[in-house]
């Protein structure tokens, strides 16, 4: 198992440029998540997915849009990107069963916006 | 609202116990978790103690739950150079999207 990864690894934008962040888990999970970490701050939720076709906000949604088109697939997209959202991206997956609360998270991708 | 608090830094010298402190706010959480992430990587998740537990131990770590304080420790006994990472405490709550994660402690070892 993979577990779960994060393409790219590193990127650099401009102001208004757009990119999508890809993210893949091969655990069959249920739970998606996108978080950004920023210093001194911890983790913040971007937006998550309970399913396949199925989206939700978080607590810092805005700039961002996501899609779960297929279960194993998460992406997270930045329409025209800000300096305000270079930060470092994370990737998390959950199963849904009951009884599993444990997020497993992929390596994130670095995100600088000049 | 929830809130998640922890100190920034903590440096020991190797070989000693590291105590690492979390205080929380909302006491409706059903896990607390400790999450371990060395540089350049992603959270891995060290140990995670259910709310209606005072402690669970787990080789040479120890978490200890003070819940009337709303106070979660994190002790890693004989502390290594290997430990050496941010530690992130956090809390989740019977909805999915719930969890909310402290800023992390930064552990250094000392030689």
């Amino acid at each position: 198992n993979a577990g779960v990864t994060q393409t790219p690894k590193f990127r650099v934008l401009k102001t208004g440029q757009s990119m999508t962040l890809l993210c893949a888990q091969d655990m069959n999970h249920e739970y998606m998540y996108w978080y950004r970490q920023d210093p001194g701050m911890g983790l913040r939720l971007i937006h998550y997915s309970v399913g396949e076709g199925t989206t939700a906000k978080g607590e810092v949604p805005d700039g961002y849009n996501v899609s779960r088109l297929k279960k194993q697939n998460f992406l997270l997209g930045l329409e025209s990107a800000a300096p305000s959202q270079t930060s470092v991206y994370f990737c998390a997956s959950k199963t849904g069963s009951s009884g599993g609360h444990e997020q497993y998270f992929g390596p994130g991708t670095r995100l600088t916006v000049t | 609202g929830e809130d998640v608090e922890q100190s920034l830094f903590l440096s020991v010298r190797e070989g000693d116990s590291s105590v690492i402190n979390c205080t929380y706010t909302d006491s409706s959480s059903t896990y607390l978790y400790w999450y371990k992430q060395e540089p350049g990587a992603g959270l891995q998740l060290l140990t995670y103690i259910f709310s209606n537990m005072d402690m669970k131990q787990d080789q040479r770590l120890t978490v200890l739950l003070n819940k009337k304080d709303k106070h979660l420790s994190l002790r890693i006994a004989d502390t290594q150079t290997g430990d050496s990472a941010i530690y992130f405490c956090a809390e989740s709550f019977s909805s999915a999207s719930k969890i909310i994660f402290g800023s992390g402690t930064r552990l250094s070892i000392r030689p």
